[in-house]
């Protein structure tokens, strides 16, 4: 029952360093997403795929490209970090059922940029 | 635009006071809305939703159509209760527009 796992849940990048932040969800949700979370920001929507092999920019996609690989995955990835990019990273997947919509999240992955 | 705002960045209370957690939107459609909480370095949950009218630990919120609000409401605070909490707001297609939070403080 292990819900939204993404990986990994702490890293430290060099400016101009890339990498990939993995999330997979194992309740067969349609609906995925990339959430960063910053200070009196609160969370904000970085891209979101509202199916297998759609994705959208959302309100902060600059520097930011995703990857949904099929239904259980969908990846973040960053190809030159900056500074700026050091956040908490959520991903989230979402189901409309009998009880309404309901966004669960993962564990969140903290990102530095130095 | 779709919107939420939280005007509380803080709010401190103490242990057995009441405790309300502003949240207000704006939407043109039918709104949808939930409360998140986030207790430290731990994944958002579900506290609850308005469509479901349910009350969790303690907490109810009630959708008000005519000030656009979603107010969170508990009537004698814990000391558990201290945490972050996401007013958020389903719009269009499954998306959800989430408020700046407001961190809740209990005090002994």
């Amino acid at each position: 029952n292990a819900g939204v796992t993404q990986t990994p849940k702490f890293q430290v990048l060099k400016t101009g360093q890339s990498m990939t932040l993995q999330c997979a969800q194992d309740m067969n949700h349609n609906s995925m997403y990339w959430y960063r979370q910053d200070p009196g920001m609160g969370l904000r929507l970085i891209y979101y795929s509202a199916s297998e092999g759609t994705t959208d920019k959302g309100e902060v996609p600059n520097g930011y490209n995703v990857s949904r690989l099929n239904k259980r995955e969908f990846s973040l990835r960053l190809e030159s970090a900056a500074p700026s990019q050091t956040s908490v990273y959520f991903c989230a997947s979402s189901i409309r059922d009998t009880s309404g919509n309901t966004i669960y999240f993962g564990e969140g992955s903290w990102l530095t940029v130095v | 635009a779709q919107r939420v705002t939280q005007p509380e960045k803080l709010l401190s209370v103490f242990k057995g006071a009441p405790v309300e957690l502003k949240c207000n939107y704006s939407y043109s459609g039918s709104p949808e809305l939930f409360w998140y909480v986030q207790y430290s370095r731990q994944r958002l949950q579900l506290l609850l939703r308005h469509i479901s009218r349910e009350s969790i630990k303690g907490f109810t919120a009630d959708l008000n159509k005519g000030e656009t609000s979603f107010h969170l409401k508990k009537p004698f605070a814990q000391e558990e209760d201290s945490a972050m909490y996401y007013c958020a707001l389903k719009v269009y297609g499954q998306n959800f527009v989430f408020g700046p939070g407001t961190r809740l403080s209990v005090l002994p």
